[in-house]
């Protein structure tokens, strides 16, 4: 069984200020872990995901993440935000291998504001 | 860049009707799903589809649902009698290859589903 959660259902920063967007995993097998980013009225948008190999990743947007299995997290970070970061995010984790193909499971989401 | 589209934006259905959503994956996946997000809840996998047939579903993929993939082209999630928690952001996704090692899924804007 698998579960995310991500802390913080709002997070609030100013234009140039770090971004961090906290995510934590709960998984029976080794995670692949997963950033989604939702802009209004659109689709999910992959950011950036960890499999295996290097624990920090980097993404899209100047986006990164570090995987540390110790804290079973996988925190998002952009070190200066931008206006037009401001969006819904969403971590996933899903299975590596096995048969549960491309089924994610998504933590609640945290809506990103970036003021001026 | 391909994008999976998805019809309508919204739809509204009176309780007890049935309902046909429709997605046109990107061309060359091979692998489809369908997600939910009732509003103010997390994304949740609804079902996975390869080779014309189901991958794998969740408790909430009961008999009220279908999919189909009728053409080459279009992947349609039916829901035979609405009902009032039905209402949700119901998204299409798709990737190349079953593992999500290297194929994340792509994610259509998704079709606004109010019951009423």
């Amino acid at each position: 069984a698998q579960s995310v959660t991500q802390l913080g259902s709002h997070v609030s920063v100013s234009e140039g200020a770090l971004v961090l967007l906290r995510c934590n995993y709960s998984s029976s097998v080794p995670p692949y872990l997963f950033w989604y980013v939702q802009y209004p009225n659109q689709g999910l948008q992959l950011l950036l995901k960890y499999t295996t190999g290097a624990t920090l990743v980097k993404g899209i947007n100047g986006f990164e993440a570090e995987f540390k299995k110790s804290e079973t997290s996988f925190h998002l970070t952009k070190p200066s935000a931008h206006m037009s970061d401001a969006a819904e995010y969403f971590c996933a984790v899903s299975g590596a291998g096995g048969t549960s193909y491309g089924k994610l499971t998504f933590g609640q989401g945290t809506i990103l504001t970036v003021h001026p | 860049e391909p994008e999976v589209t998805q019809t309508p934006s919204h739809q509204v259905t009176q309780m007890g009707q049935e309902v046909i959503l429709r997605c046109v994956p990107i061309s060359n996946h091979l692998y489809f799903y369908w997600y939910r997000q009732i509003l103010g809840q997390k994304v949740e996998f609804l079902v996975s589809f390869y080779n014309n047939e189901i991958s794998e579903k969740s408790e909430i993929f009961d008999d009220q649902f279908s999919v189909e993939r009728p053409d080459g082209s279009n992947f349609t999630l039916k829901i035979r009698s609405t009902k009032l928690e039905d209402s949700a952001m119901y998204f299409c996704a798709s990737s190349p290859r079953g593992s999500s090692y290297n194929s994340p899924l792509h994610f259509g804007n998704g079709t606004r589903l109010t019951v009423t």
